[in-house]
């Protein structure tokens, strides 16, 4: 059963802190992705990744830094968290050649 | 500006009814097109997929359907269901220059009621 596994499900952080996401995915896929999704906006794309240590900026990466080390693993940075990146991320995986993308659960954040 | 609409932001069904939900998208590079189901609190979860060489694709309840030339496609749930109920996100994604799948464009999806 192929696995997109974000490591929280809830997080609550304060203004100002450092937030790392991970997203660590088992289907050897070579793009991976964060969204955001956001009532009335959907899900809007803040980074891709098309292989490790690539990344290019998705439609709102202002905020947002990524690493991607290992193929299996990304991970979206809040370099100082602010109350208007309280929202839910969404990683994704998806193969370089075709076919749907996966999604992770979810993690729903609050920055207070 | 928007590379994919969904301009119905909700649509309410009576079980065992026909389900449409619509899709427009502006970018003629698209060549793929997904649909997928999103409950509170979860991820999507993918439904169904077309490419651009097709003009239809059905997955037993669930048919989408593709007009080229109108850029449109649209999801079919026949016979809709309780279980239905979600918000259902339409996505489109082009090849880059070296043939490979680019991202997934998302809209701003549909709340699919279904009552009883």
């Amino acid at each position: 059963d192929v696995k997109v596994t974000q490591s929280s499900r809830y997080l609550v952080k304060r203004t100002g802190e450092k937030v790392f996401l991970e997203c660590v995915q088992d289907m050897d896929h070579e793009n991976m992705f964060w969204y955001r999704q956001d009532p009335g906006l959907g899900l809007r794309l803040i980074y891709f990744s098309y292989d490790v240590k690539m990344k290019e900026k998705g439609d709102i990466p202002e905020g947002y830094s990524v690493s991607r080390e290992k193929k299996e693993r990304f991970s979206l940075i809040l370099e100082s968290a602010s109350t208007n990146q309280t929202s839910m991320y969404l990683c994704a995986s998806s193969s370089r050649t075709w076919g749907e993308a996966f999604f992770g659960q979810g993690t729903r954040l609050t920055v207070v | 500006d928007q590379q994919v609409k969904q301009n119905s932001p909700s649509l309410s069904v009576q079980e065992g009814r026909i389900s449409i939900l619509n899709c427009d998208y502006t970018n003629s590079m698209f060549d793929y097109f997904l649909w997928y189901k999103k409950y509170p609190a979860e991820g999507p979860t993918f439904l169904i997929s077309i490419s651009s060489i097709k003009d239809k694709n059905e997955d037993g309840r669930f048919t989408v359907f593709l007009n080229k030339s109108a850029k449109h496609l649209s999801l079919h749930i026949v016979p809709s269901q309780p279980g239905d109920s979600a918000v259902y996100f339409c996505a489109a994604s082009a090849r880059n220059y070296g043939g490979s799948q680019g991202n997934l464009i998302f809209g701003k999806g549909t709340k699919l009621s279904v009552k009883p």
